[in-house]
């Protein structure tokens, strides 16, 4: 299967500064990339995601940049703002494909 | 157009209980999973169904069933509860899952179930 390891565990920055989230994955076969933001009594949300034919991918305040041969990714937020608090997650799939393994999270909080 | 809609939020059972958790999703979706939330552990896959008429087990299956009854549902069922299975519980559905290509997962808002 695929082990999916997620750092930090937890995470508090000043409004405006930058956020980073590392996430490594074992199978050099997985292919695709995504991150899930969870506010509380909800459930995770796609934010940004990447396949492995590219190595940045951008939208607005949010980045992901994918480094395949040392097998790990990470998310960028810039420009924090209070409500980009909430637990953030990674995940990749098998090298076959269909089963998702995630990390254990990152909780983000941003201080006014 | 709801997504995932997943019922009840909250349940509580006694040990030895059973209960069938529903997930519905309108997007027309060939896959369909359940997860299972614990604090420090992220989200572990129990059971998917990759497409209408499949299913499989996950990292965590032990303790549950599952059916795919149409392309539209996907439940899931406690046949005797344990206060190890207290957890919060997430349906997802994604359009295709292969090898060739993943698309992402659209998660419900979850259950709450508490085994005492």
């Amino acid at each position: 299967g695929e082990n999916v390891e997620q750092h930090p565990s937890t995470l508090s920055v000043q409004e405006g500064d930058s956020a980073v989230i590392k996430c490594t994955y074992s199978d050099s076969a997985s292919n695709y990339f995504p991150w899930y933001k969870q506010e509380l009594g909800k459930g995770p949300q796609l934010i940004i995601d990447i396949r492995s034919n590219v190595g940045e991918k951008k939208d607005q305040r949010i980045a992901v940049t994918l480094n395949k041969t040392a097998k790990h990714f990470s998310l960028h937020i810039t420009e924090t703002q209070p409500e980009d608090s909430a637990v953030y997650f990674c995940a990749a799939p098998t090298g076959a494909g269909n089963q998702f393994y995630f990390g254990t999270g990152t909780s983000l909080t941003v201080i006014p | 157009n709801a997504g995932v809609t997943q019922t009840p939020k909250f349940q509580v059972l006694k040990t030895g209980q059973s209960m069938t958790l529903q997930c519905a999703q309108d997007m027309n979706h060939n896959s369909m999973y359940w997860y299972r939330q614990d604090p420090g552990m992220g989200l572990r896959l129990i059971y998917y169904s990759a497409s209408e008429g499949t299913t499989d087990k996950g990292e965590v299956p032990n303790g549950y069933n599952v059916s795919r009854l149409n392309k539209r549902e996907f439940s899931l069922r406690l046949e005797s509860a344990a206060p190890s299975q207290t957890s919060v519980y997430f349906c997802a559905s994604s359009e295709v899952q292969a090898r060739s290509y993943n698309s992402p997962l659209h998660f419900g808002n979850g259950t709450r179930l508490t085994v005492t």
